[in-house]
């Protein structure tokens, strides 16, 4: 099984909210990812998580804030988001080795009115 | 940090057409990958091949590293072959980041 899946599909959130995207995989990787991508362009990388540690942090605004709450989970706590920061958010997993696939999950459409 | 660059940007097909995409990276890489973005955004993975050649049905791929570049072929396309092309590659191992090229859009015509 090579599958990870998020939640929700998609979500509209005013500039004042707080949400949170969720990210589940058992495939018993010890890497996990955030990704964002906007319209018409390549994935960039957010954070990695590696053995539940965060262990890279790609100079994102503090109103995005990671948690890993065990190895198989990946969260990302949104506050006070602007509208550009609307776009599809990825999760991807991996097995943390020397040869290291990453896995997909389908993405988060996210909205910020 | 380390550039990845696709090519071409965009391309149109008949449906049963071949086609090559190409890839070329501006350093020695640990990791390669080939995904397959479809409309609704998901990323599929094609192949993982740092080095050499492997085939999946109608798509086959060779990354030859000691030059930098790998190629995707797609023979008898389909209408679902439609879709964004990404080529990501890495340094690192432990855990990959990747850096993606910024794709190839296929549009198969029936």
């Amino acid at each position: 099984d090579t599958e990870v899946t998020q939640t929700p599909k998609h979500l509209v959130m005013g500039m004042t909210n707080k949400k949170s995207l969720k990210c589940e995989q058992h495939m018993g990787h010890r890497a996990m990812y955030w990704y964002k991508q906007k319209a018409k362009k390549p994935p960039e990388l957010m954070f990695v998580y590696s053995y539940e540690k965060l262990s890279i942090n790609e100079s994102v605004p503090s109103r995005f804030s990671p948690e890993c709450p065990n190895s198989s989970l990946l969260n990302l706590h949104l506050h006070a988001l602007q509208p550009e920061d609307s776009a599809l958010y990825l999760c991807a997993s991996s097995q943390a080795g020397v040869f290291d696939e990453q896995y997909f999950g389908p993405g988060t459409r996210l909205t910020v009115t | 940090g380390i550039q990845v660059e696709q090519s071409p940007p965009d391309l149109i097909l008949q449906e049963g057409a071949n086609s090559t995409l190409r890839c070329n990276f501006s350093d020695s890489v640990n990791n390669l990958q080939w995904f397959h973005q479809n409309p609704w955004g998901q990323l599929i993975n094609l192949f993982y091949i740092p080095s050499g050649t492997k085939q999946n049905g109608r798509l086959s791929a060779t990354t030859v590293a000691t030059e930098r570049y790998s190629l995707l072929y797609i023979s008898s396309s389909q209408t679902t072959d439609s879709g964004v092309y990404f080529c990501a590659v890495d340094l690192n191992s432990g855990y990959s980041t990747l850096t993606f090229g910024k794709g190839t859009m296929l549009l198969v015509s029936p």
